[in-house]
């Protein structure tokens, strides 16, 4: 499987805009880019996901690299609810049912 | 309301009593699934169902099994739980497909002693 690599944490300050990074120089021309995230005590909840072009929807935007070797989610105005750790994960068109969270980002938001 | 839900959400068991953990949707997903999720380990998957009667391993599957005899329901069985099954369990449904969004149960998180 093509694999993601994110930042262990970053920090924010409420209704700062946060962008995450993720790197995943190995991903395949059918690999759709997901994000997860995962509040404190509760399950994953998925945030955004795309294919090639830059995707919006209410809870944030997804900036994919020309290349397809990055991407970037971006929390328009950060809230202390943003508080999680966020998932960045490839999915394949043949196996892409099984989410492979790996260990993700941190976000700290601070008032 | 679309949901997952899990029961019980909180469980403390004995080793080797048998037990089973409940995960139902209302959304007419095909797609089932169950994650554990472990300090230091993140959430790996332990199987997962395309649809009715049709359950697959995922990749820590030892200690567990699953049935689906209905679309909205995916149990959790363990017949003979041990200490290292001590986690927080969580249960997934979708529509088939890598391009839909996974929804998932608020977790169940079991003790074995």
């Amino acid at each position: 499987d093509a694999k993601t690599t994110q930042p262990n944490s970053m920090e924010s300050n409420e209704e700062e805009p946060v962008h995450l990074p993720c790197n995943h120089s190995t991903i395949s021309g059918t690999d759709y880019i997901h994000w997860y995230r995962q509040l404190p005590s509760q399950g994953p909840e998925y945030v955004i996901h795309g294919l090639t072009s830059n995707v919006n929807n209410r809870m944030a935007s997804l900036a994919i690299a020309e290349d397809r070797k990055s991407s970037t989610l971006i929390l328009h105005r950060a809230t202390l609810r943003d508080a999680a750790v966020y998932y960045c994960i490839l999915r394949d068109a043949l196996t892409g049912y099984a989410l492979n969270f790996g260990k993700g980002t941190s976000l700290l938001v601070t008032p | 309301e679309a949901q997952v839900t899990q029961n019980p959400r909180y469980l403390i068991t004995v080793t080797g009593k048998k037990l089973t953990v409940t995960c139902s949707q209302n959304m007419n997903h095909e797609y089932m699934s169950w994650y554990r999720q472990d300090p230091g380990l993140g959430l790996r998957q332990i199987y997962y169902s395309m649809n009715v009667e049709v359950t697959d391993k995922g990749d820590v599957p030892e200690g567990y099994k699953v049935s689906r005899k209905e679309k909205r329901n995916f149990p959790l069985i363990l017949e003979s739980p041990s200490p290292n099954q001590t986690s927080l369990y969580f249960c997934a449904s979708s529509f088939k497909g890598q391009k839909n969004e996974q929804y998932f149960g608020p977790g169940t998180r079991l003790t074995v002693t």
